[in-house]
């Protein structure tokens, strides 16, 4: 079970906004920077954000990070048939002394 | 351009050891600490180990220690883990990933991953 917690699945339309959300705890994304990993189907996870906010260059800006407190979110604007993918966020745990993964949410474009 | 390349996956019985290996090219190997995830069919990324850049400091998630063993050889920019008493729940596909210096949890660079089954 992962102490990241993240909705398993999300979905929208072309076009449309998303937020997947990943909420932890004091320990790590209240402390800590957030990362976020998109998979497509069949490769390796990419970086999609650093820094809870900072894009890799490469990705679109339809792509947005933020996080308040304990919670963090990955925003897609305009989304797109290509966004299709599993996304899992990170963040450094300071209790564990090691990072710790999100579930995923898998996001289906209709 | 940066690569990853994992070998040493495979088929192994409850209780066997297996060692994997990630050769990089690319990039100076030596200036950065690198990292094992896995990942479980069907299920999510899973943090195993990680290494830095002088292979000073090893790191371990709870449920590997004393099973699993980060190592590096700089001078053949090459990446290895050894897996030991290997369990059934051990079986996932096994990637290595370059730490960026930004943060611990950016993973800059990825393998394709090498398949790991364990089954008797």
């Amino acid at each position: 079970q992962s102490v990241l917690t993240q909705p398993p699945s999300a979905s929208g339309t072309p076009g449309q906004r998303v937020v997947i959300s990943c909420s932890g705890s004091s320990s790590n994304i209240g402390m800590n920077t957030v990362t976020w990993y998109q998979q497509l189907p069949g490769t390796a996870p990419k970086v999609l954000m650093y820094s809870t906010d900072q894009r890799p260059s490469g990705v679109p800006d339809r792509f947005s990070g933020s996080k308040s407190g304990t919670s963090a979110s990955l925003a897609i604007s305009g989304l797109q048939s290509e966004d299709e993918a599993d996304y899992y966020c990170a963040a450094w745990d300071n209790r564990l002394s090691g990072p710790l993964f999100g579930g995923g949410t898998k996001l289906t474009v209709l | 351009e940066v690569q990853l390349v994992e070998s040493g996956g495979g088929l192994v019985k409850p209780g066997a050891s297996l060692r994997l290996a990630c050769e990089a090219s690319g990039f100076t190997f030596g200036d950065y600490g690198m990292t094992w995830v896995r990942q479980s069919p069907g299920k999510g990324l899973e943090w195993v180990s990680s290494i830095s850049s002088t292979g000073s400091f090893l790191y371990y998630a709870d449920s590997m220690k004393g099973r699993f063993t980060i190592s590096r050889d700089n001078a053949k920019n090459s990446l290895f883990l050894h897996l030991s008493s290997l369990r059934v729940e051990d079986t996932a596909v096994y990637y290595c990933a370059r730490m960026g210096h930004v943060s611990g949890t950016l993973f800059d660079s990825w393998g394709q991953g090498t398949l790991v089954t364990v089954s008797s």
